[in-house]
């Protein structure tokens, strides 16, 4: 089995100062890690993700993510948060046995002017 | 680029009545899969198909049904429609045999309402 908790409902923070949004996961066997955003009435767009390797992921619009194997955490990161960055923030992770996204509830991330 | 299509973007059905909400993949992948996501919910993962052949099952109850046809496209018929049956339904794709390591890229959605 397994599963993605995010912790925090919400997250709010001020433009141009850093931002986190905390996700942590149990699996069995090798995690494979996913950032999603999803903006209102509208799909989830895919921001990165964490195979193997560097622990340090980059991925699209700033966003980076650091893996954890001894915490098990998978952090959503950026060094200045834009109002646009507003949306809901979703953690997702798959193994190899899977072959299907199991996501957290979600983090709605509000940046404030 | 091109993105995963689904249509109809909205939908809106009777109790008890037959629903059919199509997915069209990026072009070259061969992976379907479809999610249900109800209200203030994350997404589920119902049902998957690679090659045309289902691939993996999650969550998807009897009454519905699902297949990928010969150009990828892919259906999802639901029966006997329920109030909780409301949801927001996403379709991903994936290319090169649905391995766990693909990013699945998601589709619009099809928003259904069930009165």
């Amino acid at each position: 089995a397994q599963s993605v908790a995010q912790p925090e409902d919400q997250v709010n923070v001020a433009e141009g100062n850093p931002l986190t949004v905390k996700c942590t996961y149990s699996v069995s066997g090798n995690p494979y890690l996913f950032w999603y955003v999803q903006y209102p009435n509208r799909g989830l767009q895919f921001l990165l993700k964490y195979i193997t390797g560097d622990n340090l992921v980059k991925g699209s619009y700033g966003f980076e993510a650091e893996f954890n194997k001894s915490q098990t955490s998978f952090h959503l990161k950026k060094p200045s948060a834009l109002v646009s960055d507003s949306a809901l923030y979703f953690c997702a992770v798959d193994s190899g046995s899977a072959r299907q996204l199991t996501f957290g509830s979600g983090t709605q991330l509000t940046v404030l002017p | 680029a091109a993105g995963v299509i689904q249509s109809p973007r909205h939908l809106i059905k009777e109790k008890r009545e037959t629903a059919t909400l199509k997915c069209y993949p990026i072009p070259r992948h061969d992976t379907v899969y479809w999610y249900q996501q109800g209200p203030g919910q994350d997404p589920q993962f119902l049902i998957s198909f690679y090659e045309k052949m289902q691939s993996d099952k999650g969550s998807i109850p009897d009454r519905f049904s699902a297949q990928q046809f010969s150009d990828y496209h892919s259906e999802l018929n639901m029966s006997s429609l329920e109030l909780g049956d409301s949801a927001l339904y996403f379709c991903a794709s994936s290319q090169t045999s649905g391995r766990a390591t693909d990013t699945q890229y998601f589709g619009p959605g099809t928003r259904l309402t069930v009165l």
